[in-house]
């Protein structure tokens, strides 16, 4: 079926400190991956994506890995930042003839300690 | 770009009143979504449209509610009569198919907060 477990659903980190937040999938089919950040008062903003094809990506301070195998990705910050604060999502969208439907996990409400 | 519009901001009403939220996608954009996001329940996808065309609307909660796109530059989502249990923080996104590299991002509006008392 269609979903995604996200975890953990509150996180509390350090300024500096890295933090990281995991999903998991449970439809093989899936082939694309995207994590949204949302700050408050703000529509969800993709922030980076990966496919199915790759098994890391990297921009600046974030980075997405993707395993397979194991059904599940993860999202990395390091060196976080107090913008780093907001609400992340990660989703998937799984592989249609003629759609574009992301499913969402449930979000992680991250805060940067100073 | 202006991105992805959506109005009201914000929406207070009366439980029983019809109530219409607008979107405006991206120029250029061929899909537009619906999403309702809750404490409890997250970000719901409603429906949503292909060239003006709707594809799945299998995340409509009721028929009190339903959504149109007669062009491809607007669309409203309306809930009649509205309940209580229908305030949430109402997203429109748009999206467009490219071959590559990345065809499926979505860019999201800044939403509707329906109040409904």
């Amino acid at each position: 079926g269609e979903n995604v477990e996200q975890h953990p659903s509150t996180l509390s980190v350090q300024e500096g400190d890295s933090a990281v937040i995991k999903c998991t999938y449970s439809d093989s089919a899936s082939n694309y991956f995207p994590w949204y950040k949302q700050e408050l008062g703000k529509g969800p903003q993709l922030i980076i994506d990966i496919r199915s094809n790759v098994g890391e990506k990297k921009d600046q301070r974030i980075a997405v890995t993707l395993n397979k195998t194991a059904k599940h990705f993860s999202l990395h910050i390091t060196e976080t930042q107090p913008e780093d604060s907001a609400v992340y999502f990660c989703a998937f969208r799984r592989r249609y003839s003629s759609a574009s439907k992301i499913i969402f996990g449930s979000g992680t409400r991250l805060s940067i300690r100073p | 770009d202006a991105g992805v519009i959506q109005s009201p901001r914000h929406e207070v009403t009366e439980m029983g009143q019809e109530v219409t939220l607008r979107c405006k996608p991206i120029s250029g954009h061929d899909y537009l979504f619906w999403y309702r996001q809750t404490m409890m329940r997250g970000l719901e996808l409603l429906i949503y449209f292909n060239n003006n065309v709707p594809i799945d609307d299998s995340g409509m909660p009721e028929d009190r509610f339903s959504a149109k796109m007669p062009n491809a530059s607007f669309s409203t989502l309306k809930i009649q009569p509205s309940e209580p249990r229908d305030s949430a923080v109402y997203f429109c996104a748009s999206s467009f198919r490219r071959f590559n590299p990345q065809p499926y991002g979505y860019t999201f509006g800044s939403g509707t907060r329906l109040t409904v008392v």
